[in-house]
């Protein structure tokens, strides 16, 4: 059936160390990616996409990788900051269509 | 300011009431989309549109209407038909198949 759905429902990290946020997807129709950030109270932010002819995608201070084989996602932030923490979402959309899909979510919250 | 437009923040309603929920946007973008959140949930799919005139329901459409009369503009119509209305409603633009999706602040419905 559909579903984008992550390992982790909350991430704890230390200021300055780097965070792996992951998700898993069960169709291999999928074909592009999406990370989001979502603050509390508010609507969700991009952070970075990927489409699934790539493997891997930089942006500032992030990563994702995306390992089609075992259809995998993740989102690395390196040297996390406390500006970092919010939920997480991956999203996903397949066969070219309009249709976003997106995961359950995961908290990331930085100890100072 | 380009960006979209939710309206209001916050909306109480008397059980049986239908209410409309605004969404509009200075994008220029095709596609607009109506999700769901519950809290300390993901965001599901309530609508959405490719196109003027066109809309496919999501994961979630019972009790739920829309229209796309106009390019700027996505109406949601949440109806004395949804069993459990009360939720953080999110509208979302993205301009093409396969980009990014931009949310608006969301609107926090209370049905009492």
């Amino acid at each position: 059936g559909e579903s984008v759905g992550l390992h982790l429902p909350t991430l704890s990290v230390q200021e300055g160390d780097n965070s792996i946020i992951n998700c898993a997807y069960s169709n291999s129709a999928s074909d592009y990616f999406i990370w989001y950030k979502q603050e509390s109270g508010k609507g969700p932010q991009f952070i970075i996409d990927i489409r699934s002819n790539m493997d891997k995608r930089q942006g500032q201070r992030v990563t994702v990788l995306l390992n089609k084989t075992v259809k995998h996602l993740s989102l690395q932030i390196a040297a996390t900051q406390p500006g970092d923490s919010a939920v997480y979402f991956c999203a996903e959309t397949r066969d070219s269509s309009y249709k976003l899909i997106f995961g359950s979510g995961t908290r990331l919250l930085v100890r100072p | 300011d380009g960006g979209i437009t939710q309206s209001p923040k916050y909306l109480f309603r008397k059980e049986g009431q239908n209410v409309t929920l605004s969404c509009e946007q200075n994008l220029n973008h095709d596609a607009m989309y109506w999700y769901r959140q519950d809290p300390g949930q993901g965001l599901r799919l309530i609508y959405y549109s490719q196109i003027v005139n066109d809309f496919q329901k999501g994961d979630i459409a019972e009790g739920y209407s829309v229209s796309r009369e106009k390019k700027e503009s996505f109406p949601l119509t949440v109806t004395s038909a949804q069993k459990n209305p009360t939720a953080f409603y999110l509208c979302a633009s993205s301009a093409d198949v396969n980009t990014e999706a931009f949310f608006g602040q969301g609107t926090r419905l209370t049905v009492v």
